[in-house]
C-alpha cells in the first residue's frame, strides 16, 4: 500500500513570496490534515478535511494561508506572502475515517525556509 | 496551543537498556496516542490507549495512562539503535475531533 505523498520535499524562498505545497494521502482515506512543525516542537494542526469538506481550520492563519482539497482526494496548502516564521516542516497526513480511534498515516513533509 | 508536555525532553541511553518518556496533559481526554519521528522524516503511529485503560503493550512497548494524574508514561524496553527518535504524545481531547501533540521526547540510543 503506497504511503501519503507529498511534494516538494524542500524549498527556500524569500519572505513575502509565495509557496504551495501537495499532499496525496492514501487511497481511500476519507481525512486529511495539514500539520505545521516547527523545529523543536511538536506538529500543530492547521486544517483537517472530511472527503472536500473542511472539520477544523481554527489554528489556519487564513490572513495568507489557505488549503483545498478538491475532489476529496489529493490537496494543495498555500502560503501567500510568506513571513521567516512560516519556516518549519509541513507535514499531510490522512486517515480512512474521523472517529477517534482511526490512525494518521504522515507523509515525509516538506521542509520550508524563508529567508 | 499545545496540551501533552513530555518529559524529559532529551534522553540518552546504552543500547540494551529501558528508556521511560512521560506525557502530562491538562483537560478530559478520549485517548492519548504515542508517536515516533525518525529524523527528517513524518510521524509514525505507535500505540493508543483510551481513557478507560490504565495499562497496553506492544512488543517491547508499554503505555500506561493516569487519567486522574492526567499523565501517561512510555516504556521501550532493551532499547536497539534504531529506537533512535523523537518521541511524542497526542491527546485526544473530550468535545475535540483533533489530536493536540505534546513537544516530544529526544532518544538517543547509544551503541
Amino acid at each position: 500500500e503506497a504511503g501519503v505523498a507529498q511534494s516538494p520535499r524542500y524549498k527556500i524562498i524569500e519572505k513575502r513570496q509565495s509557496v504551495a505545497f501537495w499532499c496525496n494521502p492514501i487511497s481511500g482515506h476519507a481525512t486529511l490534515y495539514w500539520y505545521q512543525q516547527i523545529l523543536g516542537q511538536g506538529p500543530k494542526l492547521l486544517i483537517q478535511f472530511q472527503n472536500n469538506g473542511v472539520v477544523d481550520d481554527s489554528q489556519l492563519p487564513k490572513d495568507r494561508f489557505s488549503a483545498e482539497r478538491l475532489k476529496g482526494v489529493d490537496s494543495t496548502l498555500k502560503i501567500q506572502p510568506a513571513k521567516l516564521e512560516d519556516s518549519a516542516v509541513y507535514l499531510c497526513a490522512s486517515s480512512l475515517g474521523l472517529g477517534r480511534w482511526d490512525t494518521q498515516y504522515f507523509g515525509p513533509g516538506t521542509r520550508l525556509t524563508v529567508l | 496551543s499545545q496540551q501533552g508536555e513530555e518529559d524529559p525532553q532529551a534522553l540518552s541511553i546504552q543500547e540494551g537498556e529501558n528508556a521511560t518518556m512521560n506525557c502530562s496533559y491538562k483537560t478530559s481526554i478520549n485517548n492519548l496516542q504515542w508517536y515516533r519521528q525518525n529524523s527528517g522524516r513524518g510521524l509514525v503511529h505507535l500505540i493508543l490507549i483510551r481513557s478507560n485503560e490504565r495499562e497496553k503493550h506492544s512488543g517491547r512497548l508499554r503505555v500506561t495512562l493516569d487519567t486522574s494524574k492526567k499523565s501517561s508514561s512510555l516504556l521501550i524496553t532493551a532499547s536497539r539503535a534504531a529506537d533512535t527518535a523523537s518521541y511524542f504524545c497526542a491527546t485526544d481531547e473530550v468535545g475535540a475531533q483533533k489530536l493536540v501533540f505534546g513537544q516530544g521526547t529526544r532518544l538517543t540510543i547509544n551503541p
